[in-house]
């Protein structure tokens, strides 16, 4: 099983900012493979990247996702206020899926 | 519009067994994979079992594997979930969730329901 590790565990920052969190794979996972998921208290996750670099339908373009192999990344340019929430990075490798443990994104 | 409703939580008693059920509208629920995903409140995400178009194909993680059936019915646009030998730590919100790619095996997920609640104590 791909253990996926994020980090930080939670990242303070003011809107405007530059957010760059991690997730970091036990194996090498295919880009195609790899997604990260927004979620916010009380709703169930939302989509953001797929294919590692994809951004999902509804997502601007201040979202990035972008690394392979083992490391990879996701960049908010430029922080709004609806970006703060926990974000998971997933992947699926032989029919098995996994999710880093989240990083938490907090309003400094 | 693309809804997912899951259903069939509750309070159950250790070793006691329960059966999910997640209707899908909005989309033609057999050509899309489907995955059940579990979180503990205020905890991470944790996959649980997905199951191919056809239903032909299930996975499953180690932690359920021989305790919980994915399963569907294409003709009644629901995903089940039996679980079993439920212990404490199966206490958690099921999602159920649609894959992203038509025809594909389950690689992410671009809808999912609101979840609904396990809980496993005596």
């Amino acid at each position: 099983e791909i253990v996926l590790t994020q980090s930080p565990g939670t990242l303070s920052l003011s809107p405007g900012e530059r957010a760059t969190l991690s997730c970091r794979a036990s194996q090498s996972v295919g880009t195609r493979y790899l997604a990260w998921y927004q979620q916010k208290p009380g709703q169930a996750p939302r989509l953001l990247i797929y294919g590692a670099s994809s951004r999902a339908t509804g997502f601007p373009d201040r979202f990035s996702g972008s690394g392979s192999g083992t490391d990879f990344t996701l960049t908010i340019s430029r922080l709004e206020p609806e970006d703060f929430a926990v974000y998971y990075c997933q992947q699926y490798d032989s029919s098995l899926i996994t999710f880093g443990q989240g990083t938490r994104l907090e309003i400094k | 519009e693309v809804q997912l409703l899951e259903s069939g939580g509750g309070l159950v008693q250790p070793g006691g067994s329960l059966r999910l059920s997640c209707a899908a509208s909005g989309f033609i629920f057999s050509n899309f994979a489907m995955t059940w995903v579990r979180q503990v409140p205020g905890k991470g995400l944790e996959w649980v079992s997905g199951l191919t178009p056809g239903g032909d194909s299930t996975y499953y993680a180690n932690s359920v594997k021989g305790r919980f059936t994915i399963s569907r019915d294409n003709s009644k646009n629901t995903l089940y979930l039996q679980m079993n030998s439920l212990r404490a730590e199966d206490t958690a919100l099921y999602y159920c969730a649609k894959d992203f790619i038509r025809g594909g095996s389950g690689y992410y997920f671009d809808y999912w329901g609101l979840g609904t609640l396990v809980t496993v104590s005596s």
